[in-house]
């Protein structure tokens, strides 16, 4: 069956400006959880959502937001981008959510902010 | 502040020696995986272990999951170019329902 499907993969946005990431997960996994992976902090959990709802935040500024829609496709936005935004952006998809299996993960989202 | 410190940040081996990665926590975790990540892609999942004191094998990928579960290590016997990637652990802090992941320890195997 098909993997997570992040879309784009690469994206380069300069400082102020504002992005939309995408991702499709595997189909019946109800549960899409967003990392940010860098360099200096590894990876660093950003958001879950289940069923539409965001079920778990991490410890990143309101500027970064996401939504899951009825059909478990998830979107995460950042606006006012700044430099240190630069990461790859993970996402990952599971049955039920995190602590109850495995996490199935996409290719990621490289984005560079100028 | 990162609840799961892992060691060797970096290592670099011969094909054929043995090595091991730690993954340690001042915490207490309820499971904890291994992933493995190869450049352009994201992580795969390597093994799930959940009972302090639990051994698993993969091939040549031994995992331990300690009693207290509040550490984990890796060891690879002969390591095989196929090996290199970046290994991640990341543990389901009690309560939390959430994965924190460790920071990482990058292997390069030479041929």
């Amino acid at each position: 069956k098909a993997g997570v499907t992040q879309t784009p993969r690469y994206l380069i946005k300069t400082r102020g400006q504002q992005v939309t990431l995408s991702c499709s997960p595997i189909s019946g996994h109800r549960s899409v959880s967003w990392y940010q992976q860098t360099p200096g902090q590894g990876l660093q959990f950003l958001f879950e959502y289940f069923s539409e709802t965001q079920r778990n935040k991490g410890n990143f500024p309101g500027r970064f937001s996401g939504r899951q829609f009825s059909n478990s496709r998830s979107e995460m936005n950042v606006s006012t981008l700044e430099l240190g935004d630069s990461a790859l952006y993970l996402c990952a998809s599971s049955i039920a959510g995190q602590n109850t299996g495995e996490l199935f993960f996409g290719e990621g989202s490289r984005l560079t902010v100028l | 502040t990162q609840l799961l410190e892992q060691s060797p940040q970096f290592l670099s081996i011969q094909e054929g020696e043995n090595l091991t990665v730690y993954c340690n926590s001042s915490s207490v975790f309820s499971s904890l995986q291994w992933y493995r990540q190869e450049p352009g892609e994201g992580p795969v999942l390597l093994v799930t272990v959940v009972t302090g004191g639990e051994v698993k094998k993969l091939k040549r990928l031994t995992f331990q999951f300690g009693d207290a579960r509040k550490d984990s290590s890796l060891h690879i016997t002969a390591a095989q170019p196929g090996d290199t990637g970046l290994y991640l652990c990341a543990g389901d802090k009690s309560g939390t329902y959430k994965y924190i992941f460790g920071t990482g320890t990058r292997l390069k195997v030479l041929a």
